[in-house]
């Protein structure tokens, strides 16, 4: 069973354009949340985080938002970029555990 | 060499051999991590070690066995494995496990194809 999903496998977009990438969670334990981008033949690197006891947090192009209550955060990035183009993981922990689960990812393809 | 590296990058192996991943991180992290992923699924949590030592086993088969010498250095010890195997192996590092907020650094990963 899945705790967190990516329910869109692929998104593109034009350049200049708000890319809105989209997470659910089905554990309540988790309280930190974080977006991960991955380039082919790349390990992923760690983007932006938030936790439980925020609903937005803001770095430059990207804003991450969480809705507690619906269980389900956002990854905002504008203007999106052909060089934003990667796959984006989506990776929640809590309940006292270290360990990260994570999505099974969403392809981002910024288009010129 | 600087942030999680890893050898080799790709790695094509039968069923009946004995081969080895390596990880090294750079960063003075004290968690190492060993992540699979296996196509079309999500980055799974194989195994962890917090200063040396082994906290968390995610089930992993017996073919799978992980040595950390040290909080830089992390192994996987791969025998008698299936093509089921095959996958991106991903290891991972960082600084504190016990931070709530600390996020890991990946290295690039291998590549492992089991025939």
């Amino acid at each position: 069973d899945q705790q967190v999903k990516q329910n869109s496998p692929s998104l593109s977009v034009q350049e200049g354009r708000i890319s809105i990438l989209n997470c659910d969670y089905t554990n309540s334990m988790f309280d930190y949340f974080l977006w991960y981008k991955k380039y082919p033949a790349e390990g992923p690197t760690f983007l932006i985080s938030i936790s439980s006891i925020k609903d937005k947090n803001e770095d430059g192009r990207f804003t991450v938002s969480l809705n507690k209550s619906a269980k389900h955060l956002s990854l905002h990035i504008v203007p999106s970029q052909p060089g934003d183009s990667a796959v984006y993981f989506c990776a929640a922990r809590g309940g006292g555990s270290e360990k990260l689960v994570f999505g099974k990812g969403t392809k981002l393809t910024v288009n010129p | 060499e600087t942030g999680v590296t890893q050898t080799p990058r790709h790695l094509v192996m039968g069923m009946t051999n004995k081969k080895s991943l390596k990880c090294e991180q750079h960063l003075g992290h004290n968690a190492m991590y060993w992540y699979k992923q296996s196509a079309k699924k999500p980055l799974e949590l194989m195994f962890v070690y917090n200063f040396k030592e082994q906290t968390e086993n995610n089930s992993v088969p017996s073919r799978f066995s992980p040595e950390c010498p040290n909080s830089s250095h992390l192994f996987l010890h791969l025998h008698t494995l299936q093509p089921e195997d095959s996958a991106l192996y991903l290891c991972a590092s960082s600084q504190d496990p016990g931070e709530p907020y600390n996020e890991q650094f990946f290295g690039p990963g291998t590549r492992l194809t089991v025939l």
